[in-house]
């Protein structure tokens, strides 16, 4: 099991709600990771960042907004949640291989249902 | 734009047949890797191959890449009712801090 860890595990909010999904990781990591998953479904790269300071806009696009001003720590925040929420976010984080390739791991992910 | 698309969707075999699973990708890659996904569970690296290697082993696993024509396969020998699980591709492009593009999974239901 990776040393990456996301709480809430499972949310189940009203529509209009603020919410931040945490995500911390103890492996050092300088590149992080947000994506979503509908069940079933790819994965879908929402934010990523490079290190403190650095967040960048991911392949899907996102009402969500993320922060990084630790290392360790990557909060995802939904400053008004919708049911068009409501899905699976995994947070992951990468370290560098041997001959610069990239191995990913990830939490155990929050599931978020928005009524 | 998705890279990587699994076939099949789903797979049910025995335990002690052999699993193999087949991904397609549209652009030239960096590397390929495939991951495993418990029920609810976040993904776990399984392998990574590089754009120049052709095939690697690791354990009962095996990875084939095919460049030409931008196609890989996983198979799992010997299964286990704990290889029950759903497995992605995932393409790398951009360099060594490149993103992961994931397709949609292969379902692989292995019964005792």
């Amino acid at each position: 099991e990776a040393d990456i860890y996301q709480t809430p595990r499972y949310l189940v909010i009203g529509t209009g709600k603020k919410i931040t999904l945490e995500c911390s990781q103890t492996m050092g990591h300088d590149k992080m990771y947000w994506y979503q998953q509908d069940p079933g479904m790819e994965l879908h790269l929402i934010h990523y960042s490079y290190g403190v300071n650095s967040t960048e806009k991911g392949d899907l696009s996102s009402e969500s907004t993320v922060s990084r001003i630790r290392t360790e720590h990557f909060p995802l925040t939904l400053e008004s949640a919708r049911p068009s929420h409501t899905s699976q976010y995994l947070c992951a984080s990468s370290r560098p291989l041997a001959g610069g390739y990239n191995e990913q791991f990830f939490g155990p992910g929050t599931r978020l249902t928005v009524l | 734009s998705q890279q990587g698309e699994e076939d099949p969707q789903a797979l049910s075999i025995q335990e002690g047949e052999n699993a193999t699973m087949n991904c397609s990708y549209k652009t030239s890659i960096n590397n390929l890797q495939w991951y495993r996904q418990n029920s609810g569970r976040g993904l776990v690296h399984l392998i990574l191959i590089r754009s120049n290697e052709r095939e690697k082993h690791s354990g009962r696993l095996r990875v084939t890449l095919d460049t030409s024509k931008k196609s890989s396969s996983l198979l799992i020998t010997a299964s286990r009712a704990a290889d029950t699980a759903s497995y992605f591709c995932a393409t790398a492009y951009g360099g060594s801090q490149g993103n992961l593009i994931f397709g949609k999974g292969t379902k692989l239901s292995v019964k005792p």
